[in-house]
């Protein structure tokens, strides 16, 4: 198993709607939680740290569910522009400088 | 305020051949990350550096090195390529030698070998 597991999509989602997708991780002791967004041939830039309480900024919110082990993140309103690959990030308790990453959500935005 | 830079951008070398990556971190900041991105993978952790000290090394056999100098600029050296080194290399750099803050990435360099 993963360390870190995410659908790879894609989601192909109507201009306009709200998507969200989650990301488990395996080692309970994980601290540290990100989203990034990598567009094609680029690298990835960080969208959002992922707080205990969940986090908002803007269209997207970031929910953390320790028992169950995943992340999430939801994009309300979607725009063509959020057309990506989503990933996320784990930073495990042994390790305070590595992070571990999914292979990435790919999402589509339709007009 | 420049982001991190690095350099080249693009690179195609043959099987065999030694590479040099090149990888210059935000003003001020002491920490330099590098990760190996294959296509349709997450960024692979290969080497982290704080103030000119290996802090970690990642699951890569040691044709991979690296080193990071005073002014806190860093290279990653890799010898003997093989086909599967093709990859986007990225590097990082953090002010202190934790990530809880998430990473800033260069804009990468991308390897093809051939």
């Amino acid at each position: 198993r993963k360390e870190v597991e995410q659908d790879p999509g894609p989601f192909n989602v109507p201009e306009g709607a709200t998507v969200a997708f989650n990301c488990t991780y395996s080692n309970s002791a994980s601290q540290s939680f990100f989203w990034y967004r990598q567009d094609c041939r680029k690298e990835p830039k960080l969208l959002m740290s992922v707080y205990s309480s969940g986090n908002e900024d803007g269209r997207f919110t970031a929910q953390l569910n320790r028992a169950s082990q995943y992340i999430s993140l939801l994009i309300r309103d979607s725009k063509l522009s959020d057309s990506a690959t989503y990933l996320c990030a784990v930073k495990g308790q042994d390790s305070n400088y590595q992070l571990i990453w999914g292979a990435g959500t790919k999402l589509i935005i339709k007009p | 305020d420049a982001g991190v830079t690095q350099s080249p951008t693009h690179l195609i070398k043959t099987r065999g051949q030694q590479v040099t990556l090149r990888c210059s971190p935000i003003s001020g900041h002491k920490s330099v990350s590098w990760y190996q991105q294959v296509l349709g993978q997450g960024p692979q952790f290969i080497f982290q550096y704080y103030e000119k000290e290996e802090r970690g090394r990642g699951n890569f056999p040691d044709r991979f090195s690296a080193r990071q100098f005073p002014n806190y600029s860093s290279e990653l050296n890799v010898n003997a390529l093989l086909l599967g080194d093709s990859a986007l290399y990225l590097c990082a750099s953090s002010l202190r030698d934790r990530v809880d803050y998430g990473y800033t990435f260069g804009s990468g360099t991308r390897l093809t070998v051939v």
